[in-house]
């Protein structure tokens, strides 16, 4: 069985620009969180969603959306870029229960120049 | 907030030594503990999970970790130690998300393992 995939794996971008970023879960799993990793430190909660519906949301900037699609894949969107947006974006999937266990994707590489 | 410390920032181990890396969290209720292991660009690989029952869980890879409330920690344990290990390794909470009806991850800063010939 496939695990969680991201895309893309690496992307540039300059600031004040826009990105996307996509996260496909595991089959069967209905909830997607999204964390950011900035280099050195531990993973940051961002959102998490479920059944296209978001049920939390981290401590992080109106800048950041995301959603949730009928197929459960998700994206992750940051306007107006900033250097310090730089990081690893994880995506995890779960079941959705709340006693869930989350596995990660490879991540996908964003720098902001 | 919940937090989860770990202590050590990097750890030495000889090839075939034993390995203990420490994880203290603070969490009110009973938690839901993780240990996450990463390759340098790579995703997070779930090593083992304390959700409750017995204190002493085995994982993936040869690894356990035990849980004691009395100490608020669930420290990583491993007895012989192989290159391959060389990593970084991330303990988490699962906290409760403010509508109550999930988790979130909260995770402490990470331990990196350099593992010596």
């Amino acid at each position: 069985d496939a695990g969680v995939t991201q895309s893309p794996t690496h992307l540039i971008k300059t600031r004040g620009q826009h990105v996307t970023l996509r996260c496909s879960p595991i089959s069967g799993h209905k909830s997607v969180s999204w964390y950011q990793q900035v280099l050195g430190q531990g993973p940051q909660f961002i959102f998490q969603y479920y059944e296209k519906e978001e049920r939390g949301r981290g401590n992080f900037p109106d800048r950041f959306s995301a959603r949730q699609f009928p197929n459960y894949s998700s994206e992750l969107n940051v306007n107006a870029l900033l250097l310090g947006d730089s990081a690893l974006y994880l995506c995890a999937s779960s079941l959705g229960g709340k006693a869930d266990t989350q596995y990660f994707g490879p991540g996908t590489r964003l720098t902001v120049l | 907030a919940q937090s989860v410390t770990q202590p050590d920032i990097h750890i030495t181990v000889s090839e075939g030594a034993s390995l203990e890396l420490r994880c203290n969290y603070s969490y009110g209720a009973t938690p839901y503990l993780f240990w996450y292991v990463q390759s340098p660009g790579q995703g997070l690989q779930l090593l083992l999970k304390y959700f409750s029952g017995d204190t002493l869980v085995q994982g993936i890879k040869g690894f356990e970790a035990e849980f004691k409330r009395s100490q608020s920690s669930f420290n990583l344990r491993k007895p012989s130690v192989h290159w391959s290990d060389a990593a970084e390794y991330f303990c988490a909470v699962a906290d409760l998300i403010s509508s109550g009806s999930a988790r979130q991850l909260t995770f402490g800063s990470g331990t990196q393992l350099t593992v010596l010939p």
